[in-house]
C-alpha cells in the first residue's frame, strides 16, 4: 500500500527532554512537510523539504529540526527550546513543492508530562 | 486578522440534510482552495480542490468559489452519518511554492 507513515502514534515527552517523530513515504513524493494542529488553530507549517538534502523553516520553526537525509523520509526533532510542545504533529507530502495535492499521515499526539 | 477564517461549529443536522460548509479569506493571491475531511485523532484526507472562481462537483460534494467576496463553500448532499467529521478549507498562491493557509475547522455531526 502507498501511503505516509508516521510513529508513534502516541509519544509522552517529560520536559527538558528531545524526542524524535519518524515520517516515512512511499509515494516517491519530492517534497514532505511537517505541520502543528492545536485546538482552535489551523494547521500551522513547521518545516517543509522541496527535494531531499534540503529543507527551510515554516511559520513556527523555533524549538523543532529537521533532516531529509533519504527521499523517504523526513524526521522532526522536538527539542527542549520548544517552549509549549503538547499537540497533535502532521507529516505530509506532495509531489512537487508547488502541487496542490498534499497527502496527510495519520499524525502522532505529543503530550508533555 | 486571519487570512483564511472557519466558523469552528459544530453544525449539526440531520441525516439527509443538505450541509453548508463556508470559509472567507483575505489574502487576494490565493488562487487555489481545498476542502480537507479529518476524523477525530486522523490526518486529513483531501476532498477536493478548485482553481480560482467557480464550482466542482464529485459525488456528494460540490466546492465553490467566489473571488468577488473571497467566499469558499463545501455543500454536501444526502448527508450521511459517516461525514461527521472536522472540514478544513485551505488555501495557496499560484506561483512556486506557495504554502497551504488553513482555517480552523468547522466540526460536522450527522444524527441518525
Amino acid at each position: 500500500d502507498g501511503g505516509i507513515t508516521q510513529s508513534p502514534k502516541y509519544l509522552f515527552r517529560k520536559e527538558g527532554q528531545n524526542v524524535t517523530l519518524s515520517c516515512e513515504q512511499n509515494l516517491n513524493h519530492d517534497a514532505m512537510y511537517w505541520y502543528r494542529q492545536d485546538p482552535g488553530q489551523g494547521l500551522r507549517l513547521i518545516y517543509y523539504s522541496q527535494i531531499v538534502n534540503d529543507f527551510q523553516k515554516g511559520d513556527i520553526a523555533e524549538g523543532y529540526s529537521v533532516s531529509r537525509e533519504k527521499k523517504e523520509s523526513f524526521p522532526l526533532t522536538v527539542t527542549s527550546a520548544q517552549k509549549n510542545p503538547t499537540a497533535f504533529y502532521l507529516c505530509a507530502s506532495s509531489i512537487q513543492s508547488d502541487s496542490n495535492e498534499q497527502f496527510f499521515g495519520p499524525g502522532t499526539r505529543l503530550t508533555v508530562l | 486578522q486571519k487570512e483564511v477564517e472557519q466558523d469552528p461549529g459544530p453544525l449539526s443536522v440531520p441525516e439527509g440534510a443538505i450541509v453548508s460548509l463556508n470559509c472567507t479569506y483575505s489574502n487576494s493571491a490565493f488562487q487555489y482552495f481545498m476542502w480537507y475531511r479529518q476524523y477525530s485523532r486522523k490526518g486529513p484526507e483531501l476532498l477536493m480542490y478548485t482553481y480560482s472562481s467557480g464550482n466542482k462537483e464529485d459525488g456528494r460534494f460540490t466546492a465553490q468559489v467566489d473571488k468577488s467576496s473571497k467566499y469558499i463553500s463545501l455543500f454536501i448532499r444526502d448527508s450521511q452519518p459517516s461525514d461527521s467529521a472536522t472540514y478544513l478549507c485551505a488555501a495557496k498562491g499560484n506561483t512556486g511554492f506557495q504554502k497551504l493557509v488553513f482555517g480552523t475547522g468547522t466540526r460536522l455531526l450527522v444524527s441518525p
